[in-house]
């Protein structure tokens, strides 16, 4: 499978621990996009790298969230003292040129 | 800041009919692109069509066309001949044209069901 690939697919924590997702993006994709989907929403811009340099963040990404992609490579995204309106499907895309591809997304369950 | 809105938070199709799901838009931008997604359960989303803004031309992919009106800031997406498989989340989502790298900003969404 050479698509956008997300782990782990399903994660739920204890309020104020710490989780980690991977995305792994495309072969070759040099940009890499983070979204936060919650349920009955569209998805919403979390963070933005081109190849390892973070040129974007949403103010929607508390200081709770730090995202990095050492190498260009595959990405992580770190949500420390998880709160329970961090759950929502946290998504990943890939680009290379205009059109970005999603993984299937990484859903977390915080109780 | 660019807004994207789907009024449509349901619609239902027969199979082999044709449905029509509505978006709206603001932006002062002038170069943008436009974009449909299909979000199955618990699957991936997946880009069902795109639109430039400077082209006049609605574009079309198979059984799925747009009406864009760049003038109305309206985006809709038909679907033709409906198939069990169409039936998914679908989301509208804009983006800036200047660069490569910018981000998607998305609608709430439209369900829709296709029924036998």
């Amino acid at each position: 499978d050479t698509g956008v690939s997300q782990d782990p697919r399903h994660k739920i924590t204890k309020r104020g621990q710490n989780v980690t997702f991977r995305c792994d993006p495309i072969s070759e994709h040099n940009r890499l996009y983070w979204y936060r989907q919650t349920l009955g929403q569209g998805p919403e811009f979390l963070t933005y790298f081109q190849n390892e340099a973070q040129l974007e963040k949403s103010r929607l990404l508390s200081d709770r969230f730090s995202a990095e992609r050492p190498k260009g490579s595959f990405s992580t995204l770190e949500i420390q003292r998880t709160e329970q309106g961090d759950s929502a499907m946290y998504l990943c895309a890939s680009s290379l040129t205009r059109r970005p591809f999603f993984g299937q997304g990484t859903r977390l369950t915080v109780v | 800041a660019q807004t994207v809105t789907q009024s449509q938070p349901e619609m239902s199709v027969q199979e082999a009919e044709t449905v029509t799901l509505s978006c709206t838009y603001d932006t002062s931008e002038s170069d943008y692109y436009l974009f449909w997604y299909k979000q199955p359960p618990s699957r991936q989303m997946i880009l069902v069509i795109r639109q430039e803004a400077y082209k006049q031309q609605n574009a079309t992919e198979n059984r799925f066309s747009v009406n864009f009106q760049k003038a109305a800031k309206s985006f809709s997406l038909k679907i033709s001949d409906s198939q069990l498989g169409d039936a998914a989340m679908y989301f509208c989502a804009y983006r800036r044209g200047t660069g490569t790298a910018s981000k998607l900003t998305f609608g709430t969404g439209t369900r829709l069901q296709v029924t036998l």
